[in-house]
């Protein structure tokens, strides 16, 4: 089995700041996602990368950057904090090549601007 | 574009009792159809899928019919344990070139009560 590892847990910011999170995965998937969840609205996605230096928009993209300068690892950036804003954040990988093959996430990181 | 239905934001049972989470969906095509379960403090995990009409899906008592006349893929289980608890997401996905796009539901939060 493999996993996927989010860090922070928590992460605290103020209005405006840039702020990091981070995902690394040990299954070997080539894709992997960004998806927000927001209570009452599912999830949503944000970035998705099916290789190595791939980077594709989801629906969300606005606000955010991401990077996937390793297979095993994919960030993302909130290019400006939103005061009062609160969500959590969920990375996730699969296997590409079958329509129907499930998402594996992560734990999610938990933001909070103040 | 594709969409995803949960008709129930909260559902709140007792032990044994019985459990319907009602799915619809719009999609062009014929959609791989999902559950996942989200856990507190934890990612969505899959439950189970199904492909075509009529195909039943199942894992740990739960279990979903795809049914494409009423676009409909309802989660059911015959007698609900605390421990069922959580927040279970319907979700549909379709290959899109090498990437597997999966829409959400909005989520239906169960608390089952001893």
């Amino acid at each position: 089995g493999g996993i996927i590892t989010q860090t922070p847990k928590f992460l605290i910011g103020q209005e405006g700041q840039k702020l990091t999170l981070k995902c690394q995965q040990n299954f070997n998937h080539d894709t992997m996602y960004w998806y927000r969840q927001d209570s009452g609205k599912g999830l949503r996605l944000i970035y998705y990368s099916i290789t190595e230096n791939d980077l594709q928009k989801g629906d969300l993209s606005e606000g955010y950057d991401a990077s996937r300068e390793k297979k095993s690892s994919f960030s993302l950036t909130v290019t400006s904090a939103q005061k009062n804003e609160m969500a959590v954040f969920l990375c996730a990988s699969s296997i590409p090549t079958v329509s129907n093959e499930r998402l594996f996430f992560g734990h999610g990181t938990k933001l909070s601007v103040l | 574009g594709d969409s995803v239905t949960q008709t129930e934001g909260q559902v709140a049972l007792s032990e044994e009792d019985f459990l319907t989470i009602h799915c619809n969906y719009s999609a062009s095509g014929y959609p791989a159809l999902f559950w996942y379960v989200q856990y507190p403090g934890e990612g969505p995990q899959f439950l189970f899928r199904a492909s075509r009409d009529k195909e039943k899906g199942s894992s740990r008592g739960f279990e979903a019919t795809y049914d494409k006349g009423t676009t409909s893929f309802h989660l059911r289980k015959a007698s609900v344990q605390e421990s069922d608890s959580a927040v279970y997401y319907c979700a549909l996905g379709s290959l899109s070139g090498s990437f597997n796009k999966l829409t959400f539901g909005a989520g239906t939060r169960l608390a089952v009560c001893p």
